[in-house]
């Protein structure tokens, strides 16, 4: 299995700025995830970030709002721009191995509180 | 989009209760992963399937990938008070490690 973890585990942060979320993984990764999960809710994908291109949204998740880069094969960061309470959530990493194929491990994820 | 059905959407059991819960896809699905989430943590992979039919343990708990490859079921034998926590179905309908729909999660209470 993967190990994967997560800086900051939480934050609290005040409307209209900015946080950088930073994902490392202890193998060398094609693909990384990032996720949202809100309060009560079920994780929602917000986009796929792989090494040496452009990361891809989902709907409803845009690059001015959520940047991402992934400077290398362990590591990426999810930025959360401009925030506002709504932004209020858990955020997550996962990565598949290469020994797992299809299975996805997850980091311990970023909690975050807008005021 | 793809959607997951998971349902009970809650339970509330006994120690040493038997628990079932079940996953359906609008979509046929090549994976089917279950999870589970405690407080403060991440999503832990209990169990992955990959088969039509495969039907797969991991302790107290078993999990089956339907015929049909549009649902899954994850049993827990005999719960005790450490399996409270959300539990998640997953599944992608394509291969090499690309991103996972889940479903709203089960949650489970167990009282001793």
């Amino acid at each position: 299995s993967a190990v994967i973890s997560q800086k900051p585990s939480r934050d609290i942060c005040q409307r209209g700025t900015s946080l950088t979320i930073q994902c490392q993984v202890d193998s060398q990764v094609t693909m990384m995830f990032w996720y949202r999960q809100q309060p009560g809710q079920s994780l929602t994908l917000i986009a796929t970030a792989n090494q040496g291109s452009e990361a891809t949204y989902e709907s409803g998740f845009v690059i001015d709002k959520f940047p991402i880069s992934r400077p290398n094969l362990t590591f990426s960061t999810l930025t959360v721009s401009n925030m506002s309470p709504e932004d209020s959530s858990i955020y997550l990493c996962s990565a598949p191995t290469a020994n797992s194929y299809n299975e996805q491990f997850f980091g311990p994820g970023t909690r975050l509180t807008v005021l | 989009g793809q959607q997951l059905n998971q349902s009970p959407q809650s339970m509330f059991i006994q120690e040493g209760e038997d628990v079932s819960m079940n996953c359906t896809s609008s979509s046929i699905f090549n994976t089917w992963l279950w999870y589970k989430q405690d407080p403060g943590e991440g999503p832990v992979l209990l169990i992955a399937l990959y088969k039509a039919g495969e039907l797969t343990s991991n302790g107290r708990l078993t999990a089956q990938f339907g015929i049909t490859r549009k649902d899954s079921f994850l049993n827990i034998s005999a719960s005790i008070p450490s399996d409270v926590g959300i539990y998640f179905c997953a599944g992608n309908v394509n291969q090499a490690g690309t991103a996972l729909i889940f479903g709203k999660g089960t949650t489970l209470s167990v009282s001793s």
